[in-house]
């Protein structure tokens, strides 16, 4: 069973621009959910969709969106970055919403660098 | 202050030591509670799952589970060179609180032959 998809895997983008990010879930799996990684704040959530919908968001700014598609597949996009947008996003995907931990599967993420 | 607070080392032991990693809290609405392990460039793979207070145990790993400490624990047994990595405790309320997992900032093993 193939695990959760994230592209690209790396890439540099100039301060100011925008970035959009790709990730397939597991199959079947209608949770998708998003946190950035970077060395100094670890691992924040950023938001989650389930059938489409937002259903939880964190404390990032609204520079940072998201969408769901029908096919479970979510995609999420910064606009006008900053050099403090470098850092890991990673794609986490579960079964069902609300459950407890041992359902949710993380990807190997994608590298952004702003520069 | 953070929800969850971790030592985030780094931390070198001997093969075959016995490894502690431990982490605090202070959100009570916590039930569930996580231990993933992050190899370097990789995403995190989840380890061990508690629900509440209580012990789990599984081949080398145990996690304690102390809610009324607000204090949770991975212990690592006959420590192997390939449990070299960053190890996140992860927690998250339930139902309520959908999929989100609020994780600690890591702890760094490096475990030397």
């Amino acid at each position: 069973k193939a695990g959760v998809t994230q592209t690209p895997r790396y890439l540099i983008k100039t301060r100011g621009q925008q970035v959009t990010l790709s990730c397939s879930p597991i199959s079947g799996h209608r949770s998708v959910s998003w946190y950035q990684q970077t060395p100094g704040q670890g691992l924040q959530f950023l938001f989650e969709y389930f059938s489409e919908t937002q259903r939880n968001k964190g404390n990032f700014p609204g520079r940072f969106s998201g969408r769901q598609f029908s096919n479970s597949r979510s995609e999420m996009n910064v606009s006008t970055l900053e050099l403090g947008d470098s850092a890991l996003y990673l794609c986490a995907s579960s079964a069902v919403q609300g459950v407890n931990g041992n359902t949710i599967y993380f990807g190997e993420g994608s590298w952004l660098t702003v520069v | 202050q953070k929800e969850v607070e971790q030592d985030p080392g780094p931390l070198s032991v001997p093969e075959g030591a016995i490894v502690s990693l431990n982490c605090t809290y202070s959100n009570s609405a916590f039930q569930y509670f996580m231990w993933y392990r992050q190899y370097s460039r990789k995403g995190p793979e989840l380890l061990m799952y508690t629900y509440s207070s209580g012990n789990k145990e599984d081949g080398r790993f145990t996690a304690q589970v102390d809610k009324s400490s607000k204090y949770i624990s991975l212990f690592i047994r006959d420590s192997q060179p390939s449990d070299s990595a960053t190890y996140l405790c992860a927690m998250s309320v339930g139902a309520g609180g959908g999929n989100k997992l609020t994780f600690g900032t890591g702890t760094q093993l490096k475990v030397e032959l």
